[in-house]
């Protein structure tokens, strides 16, 4: 069975710092990874997504994440945020053995930039 | 082009009071998603769909059944509420790319908080 652990529940970071939420999976197979984003009050949308490749994954709004099949991360980074970033970040895996069209969602990762 | 809309947007129920949330999309997408999102727990799989007139269980299914009886709607019934089943309900949708097998990108509506008292 497929799982997804988001160890970080809350991240508070300063404007214009780095910040780096981080997500681990486990799965016996192959696996398509994903960070979704949700801003207060709406609902999700796509920042990136893993399915083959490069293992350095771009993104919209400024963020990047590298797959690391020996540690079985994901670890969303930006090198500097926004207030406009403040918002709960999800990661998400999908693959055979959960089948391709359903993801298994992590708890998120709430991260607050502070001015 | 909408996307992914959900009705109604809030709703109040007392315990042992049913009602239906609607999922619309207008993307012409195949398969179709339930989830229900609570505090600390992400989002959590109730229900699913990858045509028209098929349905699945998901993770969570228990007290929640869906139809979906045209291919542009997903509907999630609560026959009767509980207090448990306060949460924010998420629909999504994604297409098919070859063979049936999905774009793995989901789109998302914008959600239907309910609370049952």
């Amino acid at each position: 069975a497929q799982s997804v652990t988001q160890l970080d529940s809350q991240v508070p970071v300063f404007e214009e710092a780095p910040v780096e939420l981080r997500c681990n999976y486990s799965s016996s197979v192959s696996v398509y990874l994903f960070w979704y984003v949700q801003y207060p009050n709406q609902g999700l949308q796509l920042l990136l997504k893993y399915l083959s490749g490069s293992t350095l994954v771009k993104g919209i709004n400024g963020f990047e994440a590298e797959f690391n099949k020996s540690q079985t991360s994901f670890h969303l980074r930006k090198p500097s945020v926004h207030i406009s970033d403040t918002a709960e970040y999800f990661c998400a895996v999908s693959g055979p053995a959960s089948g391709t069209y359903k993801y298994i969602f992590g708890t998120g990762t709430r991260l607050k930039v502070l001015a | 082009n909408a996307g992914v809309t959900q009705t109604p947007k809030f709703r109040v129920l007392k315990t042992g009071q049913s009602m239906t949330l609607l999922c619309a999309q207008d993307m012409n997408h195949e398969y179709m998603y339930w989830y229900r999102q609570d505090p600390g727990m992400g989002l959590r799989l109730i229900h699913y769909s990858v045509g028209e007139g098929t349905t699945a269980k998901g993770e969570v299914p228990d007290g929640y059944n869906v139809s979906r009886l045209k291919k542009q709607n997903f509907l999630l019934g609560l026959e009767s509420a509980a207090p448990s089943q306060t949460s924010v309900y998420f629909c999504a949708s994604s297409y098919i790319v070859a063979d049936y097998m999905s774009s793995y990108e989901q789109y998302f509506g914008p959600g239907t908080r309910l609370t049952v008292t």
